[in-house]
Order: structure tokens, then sequence, then C-alpha cells
């Protein structure tokens, strides 16, 4: 399965700025999830990330508080906008099939204060 | 400390005991489905998947069942050990999700020495 780094894995950061968050993957995949999951509570997909596409956010994201890049098949990023206390979270990247299990990087932990 | 699983229903176990863990998913379509294992400051790992066309399924102490009439999913850890202390979430996906991932509230399992 493939092996996930994503940075940073936390960050402390004042409202009203911007965080972008990295996940390189070791091996080209076609499609790259990114989740939020805030404090105590599951994971809610923010978006789908194919290469050479725009991402597809579901109900509730959007991409000017949550653009996203996808430059190749082993890299993607996703900046959180403008923060304000609420966007406190942990943000995960994933990548899968559908076929074969998923696999999530270890997640990025911030802070907005 | 980290907030994972705070808010999040507890099963307290005996070390060396069974553990169950229970889902309910939501979408009958779905046809593939997935348990994760979510340890503090890390992202979900991968336990044990099956496909729709199972009712079982087993792993290195692990069983995955699956009721698709009452869209239910259970995991089953034999001799339950410490490093077993987690959050676990069950996830669905379908063809017809797009291969996108739908996780449950997840369950937080706390093993007693």
């Amino acid at each position: 399965s493939a092996v996930i780094s994503q940075k940073p894995s936390r960050d402390i950061c004042q409202r009203g700025t911007s965080l972008t968050i990295q996940c390189q993957v070791d091996s080209q995949v076609t499609m790259m999830f990114w989740y939020r999951q805030q404090p105590g509570q599951s994971l809610t997909l923010i978006a789908t990330a194919n290469q050479g596409s725009e991402a597809t956010y579901e109900s509730g994201f959007v991409i000017d508080k949550f653009p996203i890049s996808r430059p190749n098949l082993t890299f993607s990023t996703l900046t959180v906008s403008n923060m304000s206390p609420e966007d406190s979270s942990i943000y995960l990247c994933s990548v899968g099939t559908g076929r074969n299990g998923y696999t999530f990087g270890s997640g990025t932990r911030l802070t907005v204060v | 400390g980290e907030s994972v699983g705070l808010h999040l229903p507890t099963l307290s176990v005996q070390e060396g005991d069974n553990s169950i863990i229970n889902c309910a998913y939501s979408n009958s379509a779905s046809d593939y489905f997935i348990w994760y294992k979510q340890e503090s400051g890390k992202g979900p790992q991968f336990i044990i998947d099956i496909r729709s066309n199972m009712d079982k399924r087993q792993g290195q102490r692990v069983t995955v069942l699956l009721n698709k009439t009452v869209k239910h999913l259970s995991l089953q850890i034999a001799a339950t050990q410490p490093g077993d202390s987690a959050v676990y979430f069950c996830a669905e996906t379908g063809y017809n999700a797009g291969n996108m991932l739908t996780f449950g509230g997840g369950t937080r399992l706390m093993v007693k020495p």
C-alpha cells in the first residue's frame, strides 16, 4: 500500500491567516482525498482531488475556504484560508482505489487562536 | 492531550477478553467496508475490510461480520491487548459513491490491564 508523508504535523496559527498542508505519496495515485476531523469526532470528507482537474468539494466546503492543488500524481496541498477558531481540527489526506483499502497520512493538528 | 475520541462512545474491556465493536452503516448501495484504528496523534490505520458478497472475514486476531439485511457491521478483537486501545471507525463506500469513504461515528476502546 502507498506511504503518505504529511506535513506539518501540527501548527498553531493566528486567526485570519492561512495554512497550507502538504501530502507526498511514494507512488502515483489517481485519487487523493482530504478530510477534516473535528475534536472528538469522526472524519468528514472535504474534497476529492484528481490530477489534471478541479477538486470536487463536498457539501459545506468551498474552494475559496479550502483551495486544493494537485500538480502531479504524487503530491497535493490543502490550504485552510482566513482561519477562525472553528477551523481548529485535524486535517488528513488519503489515497485509495475503493477496492484495496485507503491509506491515510498522519494528519495535521491545527489550532487557531 | 489528543482529542480524538474524547466525545465518542467508549467500550472498556479487560486485557485478554474479546472485544466487539459495532457500527451501523447508512447506504444500502455500499459494497465495500473497512475498519480503521486511530491512535492518538496518528492517522487512521487499516485493520480489515470486507466486500458485500461476504458476511464474514477473518484476520489475525480480528474478525469482521457484515449483516446487509440490517446494515450492520461489527469488529471482533480476540484476546484484547493494551496496544488495542484506540478509536475504531467503520467506513463504507461503493461504486455509486465515487469510491469516496463515508465514516461512521467511531468507538473508543479502552483496555484495562
